[in-house]
This record gives C-alpha cells, sequence and structure tokens, in this order.
C-alpha cells in the first residue's frame, strides 16, 4: 500500500512567487492534516480536512495561504506571494479517522525555500 | 495552554546508554500523548503513545513515563543503538468526537547514539 506522498520534496522560489505543493494521502483515508515545521521549530498545524470540507484551518498563518481538496482525494496548499518566512518543511498526514487511539500518517515532506 | 514543551533540544549518548526526553504540557484537556520518530530526509512515524490513565507504557526498548499531576511525559530508549540516531518529538491531541484531532508538537530532540 502506498503511503502518504507529496510533491515537490524540495522548492526554491523568489520572494513573491507562488509556489503549491500537493499532498496524496493513503487511499481511503478521509482525514488529511497539513503541518509545516520552520527552521527546527515544533511541527505546527495548520489545518485539517475531512473528505473535501476544512474542519479547522486554524493554524493557517495569513490569507496567503489556500488549501483545497476538491473531490476529498488529493490536496494542494497554494502560498502566494511567498515570503521569507513561509521557508520550512511541508508536512501532510492522513488517517482513516479523526485521532483517536490511532495514528497520523505522515509524508516525507515539501521542503520550501524562498530566497 | 496550547504548548508542548520538549527538552533537551539535542542529546548524544554512547551505545548501550538510556537517553531520556522529557516534555510537559498546560493543557489538562490534552489526553493522547503520541511520540513520533524522524529519519532524516523521511516523515515522522509513530513510536508509541500513552493515555493518560497510566503511569507507564512500555514497547520494545520504548518506554513512556507518565506523570498527571506533575503534566509531564517523558521518552526512555533503553539499550540504545546507533539505528536509534533520529529526531524524536513528542506531541499531545484532545481526542473525542467534538475535536479534529490535531496534534500540539513539542520542538524536537535530535538524538545521536555513538557506536
Amino acid at each position: 500500500e502506498a503511503g502518504v506522498t507529496q510533491f515537490p520534496s524540495h522548492s526554491v522560489i523568489e520572494k513573491g512567487q507562488t509556489v503549491t505543493l500537493r499532498c496524496d494521502p493513503i487511499s481511503g483515508h478521509d482525514n488529511l492534516y497539513w503541518y509545516r515545521r520552520v527552521m527546527g521549530k515544533e511541527i505546527k498545524f495548520l489545518l485539517h480536512f475531512v473528505k473535501e470540507s476544512k474542519q479547522d484551518e486554524s493554524g493557517m498563518p495569513n490569507n496567503r495561504f489556500l488549501a483545497e481538496r476538491t473531490g476529498g482525494t488529493y490536496s494542494t496548499l497554494k502560498v502566494q506571494p511567498a515570503e521569507l518566512e513561509d521557508s520550512g518543511v511541508y508536512f501532510c498526514a492522513s488517517s482513516p479517522r479523526v485521532l483517536y487511539a490511532g495514528e497520523l500518517f505522515f509524508g516525507e515532506g515539501s521542503r520550501l525555500t524562498v530566497l | 495552554q496550547q504548548q508542548v514543551k520538549q527538552s533537551p533540544q539535542s542529546l548524544i549518548v554512547q551505545k548501550g546508554g538510556i537517553p531520556i526526553i522529557n516534555c510537559a504540557y498546560e493543557n489538562t484537556a490534552f489526553d493522547y500523548f503520541p511520540w513520533y520518530q524522524q529519519f532524516p530526509g523521511k516523515g515522522p512515524a509513530l513510536l508509541i503513545a500513552i493515555r493518560p490513565d497510566v503511569s507507564e507504557k512500555k514497547e520494545g526498548r520504548f518506554t513512556i513515563s507518565f506523570n498527571k499531576s506533575a503534566k509531564q511525559f517523558s521518552l526512555h530508549i533503553m539499550d540504545s543503538q546507533p539505528g536509534d540516531s533520529a529526531t524524536y518529538f513528542c506531541a499531545a491531541s484532545i481526542t473525542g468526537s467534538s475535536n479534529t484531532g490535531k496534534l500540539i508538537f513539542g520542538q524536537g530532540t535530535t538524538l545521536q547514539v555513538k557506536p
């Protein structure tokens, strides 16, 4: 069974440009989460989808970030326009149900570098 | 209130040693405390988890000790091996049907086990 896949693995862009990160969750997982880790700090929650609906987007930093999950399958996270402080590793995770005693399955992350 | 504080930031031990990583939280509503292990270039993966109704949980060489009154929990790695060298994250969550199950992570501990 394929795990959570993320693309691209690394993106280097100039300040002001746009980047779109993609996440393909494990097949059948209704719950999809985006997290971000900035330079050696904690992994911070960004948002949570259940199927195509946003359940919790309380962690989204500002309106330059837009997440979508059309059709309840893969998800995209767009940053427009990118700022220097957006640099970090963006992780996607999925689970078959809302976290109970189970686990989140993480992808390998998309490293974003904004110059 | 939503923070989880983790220490130390980095740790070096000799093979066979017992590294201990500590975490503390404030929010007494947290009821699920997992530890995630991350190898370089990979995503975090669930290692072991505990709920506050038990004071200790052991899985193989990994043990979580939980002190509910002190709002602290720790990870012990018995007979550590060079293959245990990784970054370890503690986390906390509020489970239950009314919550999204998002994880609040600590800052991470980079562990190096020397041969």
